[in-house]
């Protein structure tokens, strides 16, 4: 089966700094995703790692390691908008499919 | 990013009734198209793989004759809830595959309520 770990919730202050984490054990691997989700929505692509290495847009930058089987996504000057849930997803088959995780829910504070 | 429409947004049946859902990549060709169902508060749950000229291919558990794919074009699939019932209410969301760029593109979901 596949698997996949973040935290389930984080907090964090506007301005700040967060890092989600996501560790994974998947029987292929052919690339990590982050996606957020605010409520009652669907979720919209951030970010994408197919080498190990760090991505970088805008405020967003995400992190893959894959001997170690664990990537982050680092979230810079936090706004209030910023407040959703946040999903990594494996792409463990040539074909496309994905395993996600259960979703990070960050709380942005004033 | 890609586009990706998702009609309806939101539907209200009765229970015994049939709903389709249609899902369109707007801007590239999408060969496989994903659908998903999400429960609140939880996770993306794969439902079946899409592929465009032959049959959907579905995950364990996943009732094929209850929930029909049909993936007619490079642009357009849709998902056939027949027979509906409460419990099959659900946020359900397709995603279009991005094969150049290894990534999935979501379309906005259907709320799907029966009564």
């Amino acid at each position: 089966g596949q698997s996949l770990e973040q935290p389930s919730e984080v907090t964090a202050v506007e301005g700040a700094i967060v890092q989600i984490n996501c560790t994974y054990q998947t029987s292929g691997f052919y690339g990590l995703s982050w996606y957020q989700q605010h409520d009652g929505g669907a979720p919209t692509f951030l970010s994408y790692n197919g080498l190990d290495g760090l991505e970088e847009t805008g405020r967003f930058s995400s992190f893959l390691s894959r001997s170690d089987s664990y990537g982050y996504l680092l979230l810079q000057e936090l706004q209030m908008k910023d407040s959703a849930s946040y999903f990594c997803a494996v792409r463990y088959t040539n074909a496309g499919k994905s395993t996600f995780g259960d979703g990070t829910t960050l709380t942005v504070k004033p | 990013g890609a586009v990706v429409s998702q009609h309806p947004s939101r539907v209200i049946c009765k229970s015994g009734t049939s709903v389709k859902i249609e899902c369109r990549s707007l801007d590239f060709q999408a060969t496989t198209m994903f659908w998903y169902r999400q429960f609140p508060k939880q996770s993306l749950m794969l439902m079946a793989t899409s592929n465009e000229g032959s049959k959907a291919t579905y995950e364990q558990g996943v009732e094929k004759d209850k929930f029909l794919i049909n993936h007619a074009s490079l642009t357009l699939s849709t998902l056939t809830v027949t027979s509906a019932h409460p419990e099959d209410s659900s946020f359900y969301i397709c995603s279009a595959d991005r094969r150049l760029a290894d990534t999935q593109y979501f379309g906005p979901g259907t709320r799907l309520t029966v009564l």
